[in-house]
């Protein structure tokens, strides 16, 4: 099973403030990484698929990097509707999840 | 735009099962591949499989195929997941989203607690 470590577990930022959160994986899963926005009580959203497209209908302050086993996501200049809960997710090797990255107001 | 709704909180008792509804409204949903994931308390994601809704092909996590089905009603544009021999480990929320690799569309969740 292919493992994903985000990091940091959480993330301090102030609205305006760019965010930089991490996924790792324990072995290469090329460019088969997405990454997802949780907020309580809402449906989870696709932000980000192959690594680096955007879903349909995400801004271009969000965005995805990285292959093999290191990723990055990027949001340039935080909203106050960015501050949430990130997964990381591979489908190189069956299907797994990162623990899970929270963006919190600083 | 897919829009998924699921059927509401559940309590139940260690060895029972549960049985969660995924409603779609889109007219497509015989081209849908419908996955189930859960969110345990403290836990990050966890993927529980997958179906194939036009032809009935499922794939389940191997910790729980032995546990779990998921089934489509194309009638009523519905998916529901059955778990069984319910343990407080399954306390979680499940979601239902369409994708079989990649998760497009998501339902709101449902909290399902296990508690004696």
């Amino acid at each position: 099973e292919i493992v994903l470590t985000q990091s940091p577990a959480t993330l301090s930022l102030s609205p305006g403030e760019g965010a930089t959160l991490s996924c790792r994986a324990s072995q290469s899963v090329g460019s088969d990484l997405a990454w997802y926005q949780l907020k309580p009580g809402q449906a989870p959203r696709l932000l980000i698929y192959d690594a680096s497209n955007r879903a349909t209908g995400i801004p271009a302050r969000v965005s995805g990097s990285g292959s093999g086993t290191n990723f990055t996501l990027t949001i340039s200049s935080l909203e106050p509707e960015d501050f949430a809960v990130y997964y990381c997710q591979q489908r190189n090797n069956w299907l797994t999840f990162g623990g899970g990255t929270k963006v919190e107001i600083k | 735009q897919v829009q998924l709704v699921q059927s509401g909180a559940e309590v139940k008792k260690p060895g029972s099962s549960v049985k969660v509804s995924c409603k779609s409204s889109g007219d497509t949903f015989r081209t849908y591949t419908i996955s189930w994931i859960r969110r345990a308390p403290g836990q990050g994601l966890e993927w529980m499989g997958s179906l194939i809704a036009l032809h009935g092909i499922t794939k389940y996590a191997q910790n729980l195929q032995d546990r779990m089905t998921i089934i489509a009603d194309l009638s009523t544009t519905t998916a529901y997941m059955e778990l069984s021999s319910l343990r407080s480990e399954d306390t979680a929320i499940y979601y239902c989203a369409v994708g079989g690799t990649y998760f497009d569309h998501w339902g709101q969740g449902t909290l399902v607690t296990v508690s004696s």
